[in-house]
């Protein structure tokens, strides 16, 4: 079975402070992962995703995350903080053969002061 | 546009009501989702279609039922609602199913938030 743990349940940041959200995986077979991020009150957005290619993967709005097999993490990182950033994170995991199904962990918020 | 849409965005009913929550996609996407995200957030699947057909089903109680009339569209209806049922459900879409597709993103509807008085 396939599952993600992400530490920390709430992360702050200042405004132009880097972001450092983590996200550990486990999977029996070479895993797919994902980020997403949730604005309040909406649903969920692709930020960006590891398809066994390049192990450091470039999204949207300045996120990156890097896949690291030993460590078995997908870390999302940001330079710089900005105040729109401030969102709850999901990492998610899927993989395999047979139907694509999403495994996401329980979520990071992230709070971003001025 | 919306890419994927689900009516009501609230719904607030009583305990052994039924009721149904709608989703609708615009993305000519083969695949449907319903996941339900707790009160801790927590997002799981529910259920998914490929074309019409089920392909998977958590183990949810069987007082949720899916239905897809089309590829486009992915029902969900609710008997004899439970205080526990209170959560948002998510509908989402992807292109694809197993294997190299296993990596398509899944498009998120904006969540109904259901309320079981």
């Amino acid at each position: 079975a396939q599952s993600v743990t992400q530490l920390g349940s709430h992360v702050s940041v200042s405004e132009g402070a880097l972001v450092l959200l983590r996200c550990n995986y486990s999977s029996s077979v070479p895993p797919y992962l994902f980020w997403y991020v949730q604005y309040p009150n909406q649903g969920l957005q692709l930020l960006l995703k590891y398809t066994s290619a390049a192990t450091l993967v470039k999204g949207i709005n300045g996120f990156e995350a890097e896949f690291k097999k030993s460590e078995t993490s997908f870390h999302l990182t940001k330079p710089s903080a900005h105040m729109s950033d401030a969102a709850e994170y999901f990492c998610a995991v899927s993989g395999g053969t047979g139907f694509q199904k999403l495994v996401f962990g329980t979520g990071t918020r992230l709070l971003v002061s001025p | 546009d919306t890419a994927v849409s689900q009516t009501p965005k609230y719904l607030v009913t009583q305990m052994g009501n039924d009721k149904s929550i709608k989703c609708e996609q615009n993305l000519g996407h083969d695949t449907m989702y319903w996941y339900k995200q707790d009160s801790k957030k927590f997002l799981k699947i529910m259920f998914s279609y490929n074309n019409k057909e089920l392909i998977i089903n958590e183990t949810v109680p069987n007082r949720f039922s899916p239905k897809s009339p089309d590829k486009a569209h992915l029902n969900l209806h609710i008997n004899s609602l439970e205080l526990g049922d209170s959560a948002v459900y998510f509908c989402a879409s992807s292109r694809g199913l197993a294997g190299v597709l296993t990596t398509d993103t899944q498009y998120f509807g904006p969540g109904t938030r259901l309320t079981v008085l």
